[in-house]
């Protein structure tokens, strides 16, 4: 029973260059969510989304950051000319409906040079 | 401004000693979870509460959800090296939508 897959583990890019982060929700479970943890501060809500609609963007920067979920395939997270600032590790989790417990895949960490 | 407050931030203990981790908040939740990260990895949920009183046991856990939703404790009962990790409780405001916000996190670690 696979829990939910995020790939690649670790990213790195160079100032300007555009991130691709992907996120295989757990078997059955229809709700994605992201999360930063910036270096020394806790895990923060970025996005909320169901099968191609964003539910809650409240936590997503208000440029440079993107994200879906496609009808077919993984969730994408994207941020496009990445900064310094950027770099963190970057969680998805899934839910089987929503109010319901989320579980977390091993993330995402992006390293901007 | 930080929703739920954990203390305490940091716990070093020795083996078989027990200890309690505190989740504050002002703010009342819908729900509350405790979750396990190690080094590199992702959160692990342990528990959910979400009834005002509620007393959850995991083996040697006991999880509590205070009466008025705003706060929780995670209690480790003869602690081993490997309950050691990073605990965050983290919490579903009423009327937030699905969003969790996650508390500040308690570093222990159980020597031997």
């Amino acid at each position: 029973n696979a829990g939910v897959m995020q790939n690649p583990r670790h990213l790195v890019r160079r100032r300007g260059q555009e991130a691709r982060l992907r996120c295989s929700p757990m078997k059955g479970h229809s709700h994605v969510y992201w999360y930063r943890q910036l270096p020394e501060e806790g895990l923060k809500f970025m996005v909320y989304l169901q099968k191609e609609n964003i539910i809650d963007e409240s936590g997503m920067p208000k440029e440079r950051f993107s994200a879906e979920f496609p009808k077919e395939g993984p969730s994408i997270l994207r941020i496009q000319q990445v900064v310094r600032g950027d770099s963190a590790a970057y969680f998805c989790a899934s839910s089987r409906t929503h109010n319901y417990e989320q579980y977390f895949g091993p993330g995402t960490r992006l390293t901007v040079t | 401004t930080q929703l739920l407050e954990q203390s305490p931030q940091f716990l070093s203990i020795q083996e078989g000693e027990n200890l309690t981790v505190y989740c504050n908040s002002s703010s009342v939740f819908s729900s509350l979870q405790w979750y396990r990260q190690e080094p590199g990895e992702g959160p692990v949920l342990l528990v959910t509460v979400v009834t005002g009183g509620e007393v959850k046991k995991l083996k040697r856990l006991t999880f509590q959800f205070g009466d008025a939703r705003k706060d929780s404790s995670l209690h480790i009962t003869a602690a081993q090296p490997g309950d050691t990790g990073l605990y965050l409780c983290a919490g579903g405001l009423t009327g937030g939508g699905n969003k969790l916000t996650f508390g500040t996190g308690t570093q222990l670690k159980v020597e031997l």
